[in-house]
């Protein structure tokens, strides 16, 4: 099983539907949890850090369920420029290392 | 605020010739550094990581080695590339210390390597 998986997508979605990824991951004891964005031929960028209770940025949301050990991401009334990979991470703690998951592409069509 | 450089943007370079990337971040003391690689349409691979000047920690690569001259200084190179080398090269910082519960990444620009 890798250690982080995330369903590749592409998820193609009117303007301003709603729109949520999952994550999964495998290490029980991993304790921090990011979502991050790319554009196409770009660096990634820190979208939000996952917090335990949830936390809500805008019109992004960011859940985490330990016992299922899988993160999601919300993206409400989705913007034409939302477009873009969306990556999962995932960070043990007391490591400097995080794992990245492959990506899901969204789409946000006019 | 904390920037982070990475040059050159695209290079494209033969088979067998060396490679040397650099990354500078300004803004802050004793990050941690790291080396990405990204395949098209692949994920993000680690590559090196460095907690302080002179220590690297080496993931994957064999043909790859990385160096830290500096606090805020990291450079990439090889001494003769592979075609599998091609792929777009990510430096990124984070703050320094072992772990933490939130040590965000953040990326420079990247440096998109063709090797021919």
């Amino acid at each position: 099983r890798k250690e982080v998986e995330q369903d590749p997508g592409p998820f193609n979605v009117p303007e301003g539907a709603t729109v949520a990824f999952n994550c999964t991951y495998s290490n029980s004891a991993s304790q921090s949890f990011f979502w991050y964005r790319q554009d196409c031929r770009k660096e990634p960028k820190l979208l939000m850090s996952v917090y335990s209770s949830g936390n809500e940025d805008g019109r992004f949301t960011a859940q985490l369920n330990r016992a299922s050990q899988y993160i999601s991401l919300l993206i409400r009334d989705s913007k034409l420029s939302d477009s873009a990979t969306y990556l999962c991470v995932v960070k043990p703690g007391g490591y400097q290392k995080v794992t990245f998951g492959t990506g899901t592409k969204l789409q946000v069509i006019p | 605020s904390q920037t982070i450089h990475q040059w050159p943007a695209t290079l494209v370079q033969p088979v067998g010739s060396p490679l040397s990337l650099e990354c500078t971040v300004e803004g802050t003391s004793n990050p941690n550094l790291y080396w990405y690689r990204q395949a098209a349409g692949r994920g993000l691979q680690l590559l090196f990581y460095s907690v302080g000047i002179g220590q690297i920690s080496s993931e994957v690569p064999q043909n790859l080695s990385a160096s830290r001259p500096q606090d805020r200084q990291f450079i990439l190179s090889s001494k003769k590339l592979l075609l599998s080398d091609s792929g777009f090269y990510l430096c990124a910082w984070s703050n320094g210390g072992h772990g933490g519960s939130y040590n965000e990444q953040f990326f420079g620009p990247g440096t998109r390597l063709t090797v021919l």
